[in-house]
């Protein structure tokens, strides 16, 4: 079964600077997709950037961009000139080809500094 | 702009009733989802759907049982609720495409006393 770890249950950034959280995920598939979902402070789960496996570009979303690894099985979200908007639960999330669920990390909780 | 709704932001119900969660989506979606979310545990799927009157069991579908009756509605059953269901229940839906995010609805916190 596919997992995907999230190692980095919080952190935290100060205004403007940029972080990074990780994810790593487990499978024997070639093709797949994954996700980064954003849950603000008791409001909806919204998609911040996804990537597909058999693309070699990164990809980028204003601000966010992701640092894929194929062969590590990593996938990891940068967040650039951080704001206090981005403060929320981060999910890191896989899905394998075909009509499939996805399967989520635990989360990294990201506060962001004044 | 798609639109997922929970028929309940914030339930509590006593041990042994019987609990209905209701979810809704605008957008002609195929595919349907309910996760609980627990802290420390991320998103748990508990059931899904790709098609009315079709499901799927997820990772914890115990105690839990789904109803798609119309392509637009997915209910999630409590046959008897318990204090260890307390959580926050998130409904989603999809498109059946290669790179379809999911859409999530803003959540149910139910508390079993």
């Amino acid at each position: 079964a596919q997992t995907v770890t999230q190692s980095q249950p919080e952190m935290s950034v100060q205004e403007a600077e940029t972080v990074t959280l990780s994810c790593t995920y487990d499978t024997s598939e070639s093709d797949y997709y994954l996700f980064w979902y954003k849950q603000p402070p008791s409001r909806q789960m919204i998609l911040v950037i996804r990537q597909e496996a058999y693309k070699q570009q990164n990809a980028t979303e204003n601000r966010f961009s992701v640092n894929f690894q194929k062969a590590a099985k990593s996938f990891s979200l940068k967040i650039s000139d951080s704001q206090l908007g981005d403060a929320a639960m981060y999910f890191c999330a896989y899905r394998r080809k075909g009509n499939t669920p996805l399967v989520f990390g635990k989360g990294t909780r990201l506060s962001v500094i004044a | 702009d798609v639109k997922v709704t929970q028929s309940s932001r914030y339930l509590v119900k006593r041990t042994g009733e019987k609990v209905f969660l209701e979810c809704v989506q605008d957008m002609d979606h195929e595919n349907m989802f309910w996760y609980r979310q627990d802290p420390g545990l991320g998103l748990r799927l508990i059931y899904f759907s790709y098609d009315v009157k079709m499901k799927e069991k997820g990772d914890i579908p115990e105690g839990y049982s789904v109803s798609r009756e119309k392509k637009e509605r997915f209910s999630l059953i409590l046959e008897s609720a318990s204090t260890n269901q307390t959580s926050m229940y998130l409904c989603a839906s999809s498109l059946v495409l290669r790179t379809s995010e999911q859409y999530f609805g803003p959540g149910t916190r139910l508390t079993v006393t």
